[in-house]
């Protein structure tokens, strides 16, 4: 079964709109770790932003926050005010604990596009 | 500068013949893993090692071989590289997961792999 679900393959955003990107997560762990990182078409993968299942609050770093809602096993990016540069691949990511081992488990991507 | 070097960043090959896709870290992470990338599938793991000497399968590690014998150095090796093995390949690092710890993971460049 996926445990990482976007369902969006790609998005088209006009610039300076905010813009969600959608994940959906699976795991029976209580203790697990959110990520998402971002693929420009250089290909390195960039860490954006990281969300602990105990965490209280939504992360925020600068103009990305994780929308997470633990009951709905979601945990959304927010990209606020977009430009040209955020054109990229994103993949969200769950870490889980697999027999004292991480393993970060990454979903499909969504590629997204910001048009001037 | 913290980085995780992999070599080389191209690579064509035919079937059958070896090859190894390096990879360095100069952070001292224990951790260290092999992710491959494919068009709507994301990332997926093919090994992981938790520290010198100890490594184990990821979800796709049919056709791969790693060794860890420095705690820098996390090799991957096709012994008879086939063509469904074309592909990105990412070599990622951190330091060892303590349960809701926020470290995450630091990934290399990328080797994008064809096999004619």
């Amino acid at each position: 079964a996926q445990k990482i679900t976007q369902t969006q393959p790609g998005m088209f955003v006009q610039e300076k709109e905010a813009v969600t990107l959608d994940c959906t997560y699976d795991t029976s762990d209580q203790s697990y770790g959110l990520f998402w990182y971002k693929q420009p078409s250089s290909g390195e993968m960039i860490f954006l932003i990281y969300q602990g299942s105990y965490d209280e609050q939504n992360a925020t770093e600068g103009r990305y926050s994780l929308n997470f809602q633990k009951a709905r096993k979601s945990a959304n990016l927010v990209i606020s005010a977009s430009q040209l540069g955020d054109s990229a691949m994103y993949f969200c990511a769950m870490r889980e604990h697999v027999q004292g081992a991480q393993k970060l488990v990454f979903g499909q991507g969504t590629r997204l596009t910001i048009n001037p | 500068e913290a980085q995780v070097t992999q070599n080389p960043r191209y690579l064509i090959t035919v079937t059958g013949k070896k090859l190894t896709v390096t990879c360095s870290q100069n952070m001292n992470h224990e951790y260290m893993s092999w992710y491959r990338q494919d068009p709507g599938l994301g990332l997926r793991q093919i090994y992981y090692s938790m520290n010198v000497e100890v490594t184990d399968k990821g979800d796709v590690p049919e056709g791969y071989k790693v060794s860890r014998k420095e705690k820098r150095n996390f090799p991957l090796i096709l012994e008879s590289p086939s063509p469904n093995q074309t592909s990105l390949y990412f070599c990622a690092s951190s330091s060892m997961i303590r349960q809701g710890a926020r470290e995450k993971l630091f990934f290399g460049s990328g080797t994008q792999l064809s096999v004619l």
